[in-house]
């Protein structure tokens, strides 16, 4: 079974500055993919970054980018000139590609507030 | 941009009473999820459905809930019996494929009293 771990609870950031949230993962699988997806105070779950663990390649969004340290089964996000509208719950997520199921596992999140 | 959406968003109902969630996905979209999030906990998966049956059940998804796709757009979660600790966020979700980005619908608020 997958499992991953966000150990940080809550993180806070001054506008325009960087900021980067921690993930570390548990598998015994070798091809999977990683995700951040981001919660806002509406709920809505969006995606914010994909990486695939057969890259090497960090992914890359705009302002988001992710450090992926394959053999540590680390997986940070990191979020350059924060904004306002960054503050909300950040999830990271697992998902196995070994097999038909797809299903998400995710940490527990981390609270990500952007001061003014 | 198309979107999965969900009815109703906020659904009241009292113990022992049925509910249904509803869901519609992504139009071309084969692979449907429902995930749910008890308030301030992680998102967790509950059941994957493919081809008309469902392809993966977590341990949470027991004999009290069931999915069904009573035609060929909507995509529902019955909860029979519910418990006051079924009160939860449910999310749907789907995909083009097993291993596709899963995009989710903004979720129901069930409130078990």
């Amino acid at each position: 079974a997958q499992t991953v771990t966000q150990s940080q609870p809550e993180m806070s950031v001054q506008e325009a500055e960087t900021v980067t949230l921690s993930c570390t993962y548990d598998t015994s699988e070798s091809n999977y993919y990683l995700f951040w997806y981001k919660q806002p105070p509406s709920r809505q779950m969006i995606l914010v970054i994909r990486q695939e663990a057969y890259k090497q390649q960090n992914a890359t969004e705009n302002r988001f980018s992710v450090n992926f340290q394959k053999a540590a089964k680390s997986f940070s996000l990191k979020i350059s000139d924060s904004q306002l509208g960054d503050t909300a719950m950040y999830f990271c997520a697992f998902m196995n590609l070994n097999g038909a199921n797809s299903k998400l596992t995710f940490g527990k999140g981390i609270t990500l507030s952007v001061r003014p | 941009e198309p979107e999965v959406t969900q009815t109703p968003s906020h659904q009241v109902t009292q113990m022992g009473q049925e509910v249904i969630l509803r869901c519609v996905p992504i139009s071309n979209h084969l692979y449907f999820y429902w995930y749910r999030q008890i308030l301030g906990q992680k998102v967790e998966f509950l059941v994957s459905f493919y081809n008309n049956e469902i392809s993966e059940k977590s341990e949470i998804f027991d004999d009290q809930f069931s999915v069904e796709r009573p035609d060929g757009s909507n995509f529902t979660l019955k909860i029979r019996s519910t418990k006051l600790e079924d009160s939860a966020m449910y999310f749907c979700a789907s995909s083009l494929g097993p291993g596709e980005e899963q995009y989710f619908g903004p979720g129901t608020r069930l409130t078990v009293t």
